[in-house]
């Protein structure tokens, strides 16, 4: 029973460089989720999907992309990592629109 | 305007003692749902109480409850009989439905941070 899992749990990049966060469920949930933590502001929403191909936009998703080829998976990228982007990443997933949704364990990024 | 407020940063309770964290909440859409998310020192988020817009009753899982006062605005978790392993920081995050085109998207408060004395 692995659920949400979060991969690598901690990374540690430097400015500039690509990073991909990985993001695995199995409960073929449709709709998923990364959202960033930081003191101060609680969970903010970068982007989100509803099915494999179709994301959107959350509140704070500038230099960030995603991708879903799969219902299983949602990496997201910082395609040029920035200090502002040193947070604690989480992603959820839900069953449907009204459903829970159950966070994945997190990943802590540091960018130097 | 802050779509979620908690007002309270941190909170002390003694064991065995209840407590209430306070959650308010704007919205014109009239369907949303309200959650409680639990994220201890470990730092997962965990899941405890869910209260939808149209539910006549408030909300109970377990020693959790959730006072939901709609014309308020509010969505208050209480807490009863605490215990040690409660403390924690403490989410309130609210899903606006918009017609069924928000995919389910959580807005979070900033959270409470809860201490429970022994």
């Amino acid at each position: 029973d692995a659920g949400i899992t979060q991969s690598p749990r901690y990374k540690i990049t430097e400015t500039g460089r690509q990073v991909t966060l990985m993001c695995h469920q199995t409960w073929s949930h449709s709709y998923m989720f990364w959202y960033r933590q930081d003191l101060g502001h609680g969970l903010r929403l970068i982007y989100y999907s509803a099915a494999a191909d179709i994301t959107d936009k959350g509140e704070v998703s500038d230099g960030y992309v995603v991708s879903r080829s799969k219902t299983e998976n949602f990496p997201l990228t910082l395609e040029s990592a920035t200090r502002s982007q040193t947070s604690v990443y989480f992603c959820a997933s839900s069953p449907r629109t009204s459903g829970t949704q159950y966070f994945g364990p997190g990943t802590r990024l540091l960018v130097l | 305007a802050q779509k979620i407020t908690q007002t309270q940063p941190g909170m002390f309770v003694q064991e065995k003692e209840a407590v209430t964290l306070d959650c308010t909440y704007d919205t014109s859409d009239p369907s949303y749902g309200l959650f409680w998310y639990k994220q201890p020192s470990s730092g997962e988020m965990i899941f405890l109480i869910y209260q939808g817009s149209y539910d006549q009753q408030n909300a109970t899982e377990g020693r959790y409850s959730l006072n939901f006062q709609k014309a308020r605005k509010s969505a208050n978790l209480v807490i009863s009989a605490s215990q040690l392993g409660d403390s924690a920081m403490y989410f309130c995050a609210m899903r606006e439905d918009a017609g069924g085109t928000s995919y389910g998207k959580l807005t979070f408060g900033q959270g409470t941070i809860l201490t429970v004395h022994p």
